[in-house]
């Protein structure tokens, strides 16, 4: 069974106080490693995707690695704006496969 | 393009009552969804299809029925709702089963059952 864990739970940052939150995973055939950002009372939007260990994919202020068995997003002095929770996910054929999420609070 | 649209935003309903939770897309897209977000549990997967026609299970189907007639609708059936069903309820769509990975969600849609 796919499992997905995100670390940590819920993080407060002052701003330009650079970050990073961690994604771990275990699947048994990896088709993608997808990373979404979550307002409140909104649906998840579409953030990064990554297919193998060593990519990297850049938006802004954010930054997405890939291990084998684990993903980073790195948030690079972030801005109020930023704060939100971020899930990563996992792909096995047509499902996918969400971790519970880092919540992402910065301060002005 | 209004993307992806959901109906009703909120929802209280009674043990045992039955309901559907709407859910249209204008972008054309071949495969939808139906995820559950529950608080510290994240979003878990109740139904998806690939094409008009045709629906599978995802990771926790029981309590729920959809069916797919045409490629903009995906409606979510509770045939008998329990306070278990309490949730927010997303659905989803992407251009095939080739880009599952790459969702545009809708709103949501919160339902309380007593």
């Amino acid at each position: 069974e796919d499992q997905v864990t995100q670390s940590p739970e819920a993080l407060r940052l002052q701003e330009g106080e650079s970050s990073s939150l961690n994604c771990s995973y275990t699947v048994s055939g990896l088709r993608g490693l997808f990373w979404y950002r979550q307002d409140p009372g909104k649906g998840p939007e579409f953030l990064f995707t990554l297919y193998s260990a060593g990519e990297e994919k850049e938006k802004e202020r954010l930054k997405a690695t890939l291990t084998k068995k684990e993903s980073f997003l790195h948030i690079t002095a972030p801005k109020p704006e930023d704060s939100a929770t971020y899930l990563c996910a996992v792909r096995n054929d047509y499902k996918l496969s969400f971790g519970a999420g880092t919540t992402v609070t910065v301060r002005a | 393009n209004a993307g992806v649209t959901q109906t009703p935003k909120f929802q209280v309903l009674k043990t045992g009552q039955s309901m559907t939770l709407q859910c249209a897309q204008d972008m054309n897209h071949e495969y939808m969804s139906w995820y559950r977000q529950d608080p510290g549990m994240g979003l878990r997967l109740i139904h998806y299809s690939v094409g008009a026609g045709i629906t599978d299970q995802g990771e926790v189907p029981n309590g729920y029925n959809v069916s797919r007639s045409t490629t903009e609708d995906f409606p979510l059936r509770l045939l008998s709702a329990a306070p278990s069903q309490t949730s927010v309820y997303f659905c989803a769509s992407t251009e095939g089963a080739g880009k599952t990975g790459e969702l545009f969600f809708g709103e949501g849609s919160r339902l309380t059952v007593l």
